[in-house]
């Protein structure tokens, strides 16, 4: 199977939170990260977590980890229509001189 | 502060022809790494050049081959293209020795490859 899966689709109403769902198979992972990819434009980051951690917040981002189900998380409270965008998941490595591999990205709409 | 910047945003070749892809990183980095993006996919890593060597390689066909030049600046060549080669064509550079392990790589706007 795929090393990092999303869920395809996502679809809030506007003022909603959306949290958007990950998992990953390499359980060496070291950082895990969220990209966001607007139409016709590359990635950005959002943010990253390290494999120590449970939980990072950052403004209207909330990122949980858990390391024993592999399982990452992505929630935006209070989501606007600027959020519609793809978001992939990442996970890096040591071994792999931290090279990013993604998930094939959770397409988020946001409904006014 | 320039960001990473890529050439051309567009191209369309046909099966067997050769392509010349360029990016030039953000200013300061001096690591590129090129990635494929398929319609519908992720990113997929092709390889990374730091100090103009390939430094690691995904799992991509010789056909794909780059270059760094001495401003850092790389070129991604792919030859012998198949109608498969049609994607997005991301740069992303980077900073070794930013302090950060993970190396926080800054992305282009990506070259559309279409292959006909």
């Amino acid at each position: 199977g795929e090393d990092v899966e999303q869920s395809l689709f996502l679809s809030v109403r506007e003022g909603d939170s959306s949290v958007i769902n990950c998992t990953y198979t390499d359980s060496s992972s070291t950082y895990l990260y969220w990209y966001k990819q607007e139409p016709g434009a590359g990635l950005q980051l959002l943010t990253y977590i390290f494999s120590n951690m449970d939980m990072k917040q950052d403004q209207r981002l909330t990122v949980l980890l858990n390391k024993k189900d592999k399982h990452l998380s992505l929630r935006i409270a209070d989501t606007q229509t600027g959020d519609s965008a793809i978001y992939f998941c990442a996970e890096s490595k040591p071994g792999g001189s931290y090279i990013p591999t993604f998930g094939r990205g959770t397409s988020l709409i946001v409904h006014p | 502060d320039a960001g990473v910047t890529q050439s051309p945003t567009h191209l369309i070749k046909t099966r067997g022809q050769q392509v010349t892809l360029r990016c030039s990183p953000k200013s300061g980095h001096d690591t590129v790494s090129w990635y494929q993006q398929a319609l519908g996919q992720g990113p997929q890593f092709i390889f990374q050049y730091y100090e103009e060597e390939e430094r690691q390689r995904g799992n991509f066909p010789d056909r794909f081959s780059g270059h760094q030049f001495p401003n850092y600046s790389s070129e991604l060549n792919v030859n012998a293209l198949l109608l498969g080669d049609s994607a997005l064509y991301l740069c992303a550079s980077s900073l070794v020795g930013s302090g950060s392990l993970h190396n926080e790589q800054f992305f282009g706007p990506g070259t559309r490859l279409t292959v006909l």
